[in-house]
């Protein structure tokens, strides 16, 4: 079982929808989450970070966290063409590194 | 955020050759990280360090080497490049904080 697992999409939803993308994480002492976005041929870009403690809204995104499920969720709401991305999920592991999934495609539609 | 340099950000080699991709941040931090990102896959960690004269080979095999002399670089050699090394090569970094910070990125091709 890989540490941190995403659906790899494509994702596509409509411009002005709500995106929705999750990721699971198998190391129960994780205590901080990440998401990432990467434009194609560009390098990974830190979207929001999230603790334990609780969930994070900043602007169009929303990052959530499921403890029990083991599984993070972001949120974009009124979907934009510049959304269109490869968005990574990434997890500290108890040993304070990170491990990143694969990360899933979005496309949205104008 | 963190200010991280790579060079260079394109790189045409022949195979055989002998390259050094650079990588340096500015901001002091202890660890830094070597991904290889092929386009549209996963990124996999290759080398890390967490510190001057500290480094380990990450989860996927690679026939580079890194050094780490300096805190704020860290560079990374092949001594024989191969087409098989065409990728992206992406150095991040972080500090006391929790996020790692990417720099640009080079990508290289092998003839």
């Amino acid at each position: 079982q890989k540490e941190v697992e995403q659906n790899s999409g494509p994702l596509s939803v409509p411009e002005g929808a709500i995106a929705s993308l999750n990721c699971t994480y198998s190391d129960r002492g994780s205590q901080s989450f990440f998401w990432y976005r990467q434009y194609s041929g560009k390098s990974p870009e830190l979207i929001m970070f999230i603790y334990s403690n609780g969930d994070k809204e900043d602007g169009r995104f929303t990052a959530q966290l499921n403890k029990a499920s083991q599984y993070v969720s972001l949120l974009i709401r009124d979907s934009q063409p510049s959304d269109s991305a490869t968005y990574l999920c990434a997890v500290n592991i108890v040993s304070n590194d990170m491990r990143f999934g694969a990360g899933t495609r979005l496309t949205v539609k104008p | 955020e963190a200010d991280i340099y790579q060079t260079p950000r394109y790189l045409v080699i022949g195979t055989g050759k002998k390259i050094t991709l650079e990588c340096s941040q500015t901001m002091g931090h202890d660890k830094m990280y070597w991904y290889q990102q092929d386009p549209g896959m996963e990124l996999h960690l290759i080398h890390y360090s967490y510190g001057v004269n500290s480094t380990e080979k990450g989860d996927l095999s690679s026939e580079s080497t890194v050094s780490r002399i300096r805190t704020e670089h860290f560079p990374l050699t092949l001594e024989s490049a191969r087409p098989s090394h065409t990728s992206q090569y992406l150095c991040a970094s972080k500090g006391s904080g929790e996020t790692q910070y990417f720099g640009p990125g080079t990508r290289l091709l092998v003839l």
